[in-house]
């Protein structure tokens, strides 16, 4: 069965210090990650996935698969960063592309 | 494009009455997602469906809980007789493949009395 941690529920940062959110997964094949966010008010939405390895709004992502973990790192925290982050793990080839959420991380990023 | 929509967005049932949960995917979208979200809790997968077919079910609580995608009119989650331990957020996400990313809704909050 596929699972993803967040160990952290809540991270609070200065604005300009750098931020990790931790994400560990399991999963017995080569699963596909996402990060999620969930700004006050708004809906979730995709923030990364790792297949595209872009930096979204200066987070970035790297899959370790030895480590089986997908943690989020941003260099410089904004107040605009402040929300609610989850970690994603889809299955490919399964039909469709349900995910599996970790529990969330709340970010707070302090002025 | 206005976005997946759910209605109500707001829901209050009282224990055994039924809850109805509406999603209209996006515009040109045929795969539609629940989700449930306890209270502290990540969201969980719990069904997944393309017009007029269940495709995935596995994460759906083997009664009580139906979903549907007609051909015409959003996709329904339905749970009767609702007992408070259903009182959660409920999200719909769509996309117009199964593999392409998910587009969420605003979620439809349930709480029973």
């Amino acid at each position: 069965a596929q699972r993803v941690t967040q160990p952290e529920k809540l991270l609070s940062v200065f604005k300009g210090a750098p931020v990790e959110l931790k994400c560990n997964y399991s999963y017995s094949g080569s699963p596909e990650l996402f990060w999620y966010v969930q700004y006050s008010r708004q809906r979730l939405q995709l923030l990364l996935r790792h297949i595209s390895r872009e930096s979204i709004k200066g987070f970035t992502a790297d899959l370790n698969k030895g480590e089986t973990s997908f943690h989020l790192k941003k260099p410089f925290a904004q107040e605009e960063d402040s929300a609610m982050y989850y970690c994603a793990l889809s299955a490919p080839g399964a039909a469709g592309n349900k995910l599996t959420f970790g529990g969330g991380t709340r970010v707070l990023v302090k002025p | 494009n206005a976005g997946v929509m759910q209605n109500p967005r707001h829901l209050v049932r009282r224990r055994g009455q039924e809850a109805r949960l509406r999603c209209s995917p996006m515009k040109g979208h045929s795969h539609v997602y629940w989700y449930r979200q306890l209270p502290e809790e990540g969201l969980k997968f719990m069904v997944y469906l393309q017009k007029e077919n269940i495709i995935d079910e596995s994460g759906m609580p083997k009664e009580r809980f139906s979903a549907e995608f007609p051909k015409e009119g959003p996709s329904i989650l339905r749970i009767q007789q609702v007992v408070r331990g259903d009182s959660a957020a409920y999200f719909c996400a769509s996309s117009p493949g199964g593999a392409n990313e998910q587009f969420f809704g605003p979620g439809t909050r349930l709480t029973v009395l």
